[in-house]
């Protein structure tokens, strides 16, 4: 049982390089969402995607873009990178609102 | 957006003893609401879910939260703390529009 998969677990970065960070899902799931998790101040929400065509901003979008490619995959893009986004990146997903998020095991994105 | 605020970043109780984990929503009308814990380098697991069916709520490894409308509170809760509970907890709400904002976390330590 694969469920959440994100590509990849690690990376560094240099200010102003870009990157895309990768997330699949095989459970069928409508809803996908990125976070980012910082020390104290839990996960914040940085692009949903209610359906498959549709995206939308959550509460830190700023320096960030996003890609629904199809069902299953749901795509996170920096940019050129800064360091205030040095951070966890989690993707989750699920089908209704009164169900749970399935998350993945995280990206660790460091930027010098 | 709804919100939700966790009470204490650290909570400290010796092995044995009751867990109380605090978390109040800000919503005029009943939330879908959750607790995920998160153990070290891992991504979120489902530790109970409230979607209005019942008030008190019974989940995993022993977890349960009341839902108190009168007091906007969800809090959880274990009677008896094992090693193992030692992780990183969040409370989380859904908005009406699919999007989940978490508490920042309180982190659970396991005194021998």
């Amino acid at each position: 049982n694969a469920g959440v998969t994100q590509t990849p677990k690690f990376q560094v970065l240099k200010t102003g390089q870009s990157m895309t960070l990768q997330c699949a899902q095989d459970m069928n799931h409508n809803s996908m969402y990125w976070y980012r998790q910082d020390p104290g101040m839990g996960l914040r929400l940085i692009y949903y995607s209610a359906s498959e065509g549709t995206t939308d901003k959550g509460e830190v979008p700023n320096g960030y873009n996003v890609s629904r490619l199809n069902k299953r995959e749901f795509s996170l893009r920096l940019e050129s990178a800064a360091p205030s986004q040095t951070s966890v990146y989690f993707c989750a997903s699920t089908n209704q609102r009164d169900q749970p998020q399935h998350f993945g095991d995280g990206t660790r994105l460091s930027i010098l | 957006a709804q919100s939700v605020t966790q009470l204490g970043s650290h909570v400290s109780v010796s092995e044995g003893a009751l867990v109380l984990l605090r978390c109040n929503y800000s919503s005029s009308v009943p939330p879908y609401l959750f607790w995920y814990v998160q153990y070290p380098n891992q991504g979120l697991q489902l530790l109970l879910k409230y979607t209005s069916a019942a008030t008190l709520v019974k989940g995993i490894n022993g977890f349960e939260a009341e839902f108190k409308k009168s007091e906007t509170s969800f809090h959880l809760t274990k009677p008896s703390a094992h090693m193992s509970d030692a992780a990183e907890y969040f409370c989380a709400v859904v908005n009406f529009n699919n999007d989940m904002r978490f508490g920042a976390g309180t982190r659970l330590t396991v005194k021998p």
